[in-house]
């Protein structure tokens, strides 16, 4: 059950893209279109955008899209506003009822 | 609207024990698989057990297989989890959520925090 690879951190002016990426292996991202995106603003509980790789639920901006390509999952926020400025998880199911989440990145928001 | 609120956390000593309850409301319970996820202050999260909706299944980490137990009482809408042998490294916030039926986690609760430390 190791990890799935996120960069620590990534930065961005208003307006401007950005991506996030999560690698893991063939028994989770690469195995199933079950990965989910969670958004961490400090001091409060993780919110869902994206799940099912490329799907938002109701009330995410249609800023946030997800994609996949092997064992790489990718988050991308265009039109950055200050308000994404938070950490970003990953996370996939990996089989045999377990889950796991990537290690985590922080959006700056310059 | 959906709300779950955790309870039951706080200081106890190394080998202690915990047991951490989870109050849901705003949605039927019993239809809806459950998980605890748990982040170190300043660290990322990790996933730590998940539970069915009646509770036949259940599945740990491999870091507190054997120490944690996961169940819920579906009569009155609350996940609980038993943690035994405490460890250090179990200092943690700890978060239910629930599972959207589509192997995502779509509901948080606010957290409560273990703390372990003699």
């Amino acid at each position: 059950q190791s990890a799935p690879t996120q960069p620590p951190s990534v930065s961005g002016s208003p307006g401007q893209s950005v991506t996030i990426s999560c690698t893991g292996t063939s028994s989770d991202v690469g195995g199933y279109n079950r990965v989910s995106w969670y958004q961490q603003p400090p001091g409060t509980a993780p919110k869902l955008m994206i799940f099912g790789v490329s799907n938002r639920p109701s009330g995410v901006p249609e800023r946030f899209s997800g994609s996949k390509s092997g064992n790489t999952a990718s988050l991308t926020i265009s039109g950055l506003q200050a308000e994404d400025e938070a950490d970003y998880y990953c996370s996939s199911y990996a089989s045999s009822n377990t889950w796991v989440f990537g290690g985590g990145t922080k959006l700056t928001v310059l | 609207e959906v709300q779950l609120v955790e309870s039951g956390g706080g200081l106890v000593q190394p080998g202690g024990s915990l047991r951490l309850s989870c109050a849901a409301s705003g949605f039927t319970f019993s239809n809806f698989r459950m998980h605890w996820v748990r982040q170190v202050p300043g660290k990322g999260l990790v996933w730590v057990s998940t539970i069915n909706s009646d509770g036949s299944t259940t599945k740990y980490a491999d870091s507190v297989k054997g120490r944690f137990t996961i169940s819920r009482d579906n009569a009155k809408s609350t996940l609980f989890l038993l943690m035994n042998s405490l460890r250090a490294e179990d200092t943690a916030v700890y978060y239910c959520a629930r599972d959207g039926n589509n192997y995502n986690l779509d509901y948080w609760g606010q957290g409560t925090l273990v703390t372990v430390s003699s």
